[in-house]
């Protein structure tokens, strides 16, 4: 099992470009996250899903959207970069199995936006 | 407003000592806390968590103990090891919803 993957692992816009953050997991989980790690901020839920085709909003939503196109995958887009986006981006599955919501993290995205 | 804070950046701990890592939180309807470590250029990764039922769980090294009154909880790591050094972050968690609550994260750093 692979876990959660993310792709890329690295990647440098300008300021008003757009992309998106591949998240999958092959875990069968029902639920999958986006955040966003800053400096001093800790881990910001920036959108979820409870299950496939179900998305909602986290905490720090602006700027961004996301689309759950399967069970396994669930992507994050930003279309009009800024510098604030800035800022290392993980996916995260929940474990089914857990009772306490034990979420399984990719490895990261580290986003710079000039 | 910040539901879950820890107040302390960074912890430097000497090899085979305690490490005490803390966490505070606001909401007392959390139903369940975590404990999650981070390494550099990691996704972070499950370690303990506790219900709000209990005060006490314990896995090997890591002990976390949960006093409600005070709506504070600590991570202990006996004895620590220089692989202990990482990033430590709590979340906290409600059984009616299927988000979690981090918090900003502690440094420890386990030196020999």
């Amino acid at each position: 099992n692979a876990g959660v993957t993310q792709t890329p692992k690295f990647q440098v816009l300008k300021t008003g470009q757009s992309m998106t953050l591949q998240c999958a997991q092959d875990m069968n989980h029902n639920s999958m996250y986006w955040y966003r790690q800053d400096p001093g901020m800790g881990l910001r839920l920036i959108y979820y899903s409870a299950s496939e085709g179900t998305t909602d909003k986290g905490e720090v939503p602006n700027g961004y959207n996301v689309s759950r196109l399967n069970k396994r995958e669930f992507s994050l887009r930003l279309e009009s970069a800024a510098p604030s986006q800035t800022s290392v981006y993980f996916c995260a599955s929940n474990g089914l199995a857990g009772a306490h919501n034990e979420q399984f993290f990719g490895p990261g995205t580290r986003l710079t936006v000039l | 407003d910040q539901q879950v804070k820890q107040n302390s950046p960074s912890l430097s701990v000497q090899e085979g000592r305690i490490s005490i890592l803390n966490c505070d939180y606001t909401n007392s309807m959390f139903d369940y806390f975590l404990w999650y470590k981070k390494y550099p250029a990691e996704g972070p990764t499950f370690l303990i968590s506790i219900s709000s039922i209990k005060d006490k769980n314990e896995d090997g090294r890591f002990t976390v103990f949960l006093n409600k009154s005070a709506k504070h909880l600590s991570l202990h790591i006996v004895p620590s090891q220089p692989g202990d050094s990482a990033v430590y972050f709590c979340a906290a968690g409600s059984y009616n919803t299927d988000k979690l609550i981090f918090g900003t994260g502690t440094r420890l750093q386990v030196f020999p």
